[in-house]
């Protein structure tokens, strides 16, 4: 089965820096691959997604690359701001849909 | 829309009791999926409906975990005894359609077993 790694753990950054996340998949068959932001309490919310066809994604201060041949894809963060603070997990599915979850990164975004 | 309905949000039982969570996806979304959230093992599927039939229960931890879907707007998760390490937080998602697209996911319910 889809095996999902997240680096790193945990992201310390100053307000208005950029944070990076990072994931590597196995599975060769896998096409899409979301990225979902988790606030306390909360259930994980989809901020952006790729599929296997685009190498790279932006909406405002997001944007998603895809490597399909080195099978890593990685989220940029530009421009942080305290309400990005959150926990951000990338995922990783096969045509089936069924989602693999990476183990999650704790931004923590500084003023 | 009411996004999808989780209850209960919180239970805390005794080791043994049985616990039942359920859940009301979004209207008109015909896949349906619960997944269980700890520190230590992070978000892992149990088990996934497309129209009402399971279409892979491998995520389910042991025969103490049932899950139904009688209709398109309800689906139970049932832990029969329930033990300690089944603490954790359970979420279901709903998401219109069976190709791999946007889940979206309930608040959970926070599940402590003494």
């Amino acid at each position: 089965g889809e095996n999902v790694e997240q680096h790193p753990s945990t992201l310390s950054v100053q307000e208005g820096d950029s944070a990076v996340i990072k994931c590597t998949y196995s599975d060769s068959a896998s096409n899409y691959f979301p990225w979902y932001k988790q606030e306390l309490g909360k259930g994980p919310q989809l901020i952006i997604d790729i599929r296997s066809n685009v190498g790279e994604k932006k909406d405002q201060r997001i944007a998603v690359t895809l490597n399909k041949t080195a099978k890593h894809f990685s989220l940029h963060i530009t421009e942080t701001q305290p309400e990005d603070s959150a926990v951000y997990f990338c995922a990783a599915s096969d045509s089936w849909g069924k989602l693999q979850f990476g183990a999650g990164t704790q931004v923590v975004v500084t003023p | 829309d009411a996004g999808v309905i989780q209850s209960p949000r919180h239970e805390v039982t005794e080791m043994g009791q049985e616990v039942t969570l359920r859940c009301k996806p979004i209207s008109g979304h015909n896949s349906l999926f619960w997944y269980r959230q700890t520190m230590m093992r992070g978000l892992e599927l149990l088990i996934y409906f497309n129209n009402n039939v399971p279409i892979d229960d491998s995520g389910m931890p042991e025969d103490r975990f049932s899950a139904k879907m009688p209709n398109a707007s309800f689906s139970t998760l049932k832990i029969q005894p329930s033990e300690p390490r089944d603490s954790a937080v359970y979420f279901c998602a709903s998401r219109r359609g069976q190709d791999a697209g946007e889940l979206f996911f309930g608040e959970g319910s926070r599940l402590t077993v003494l």
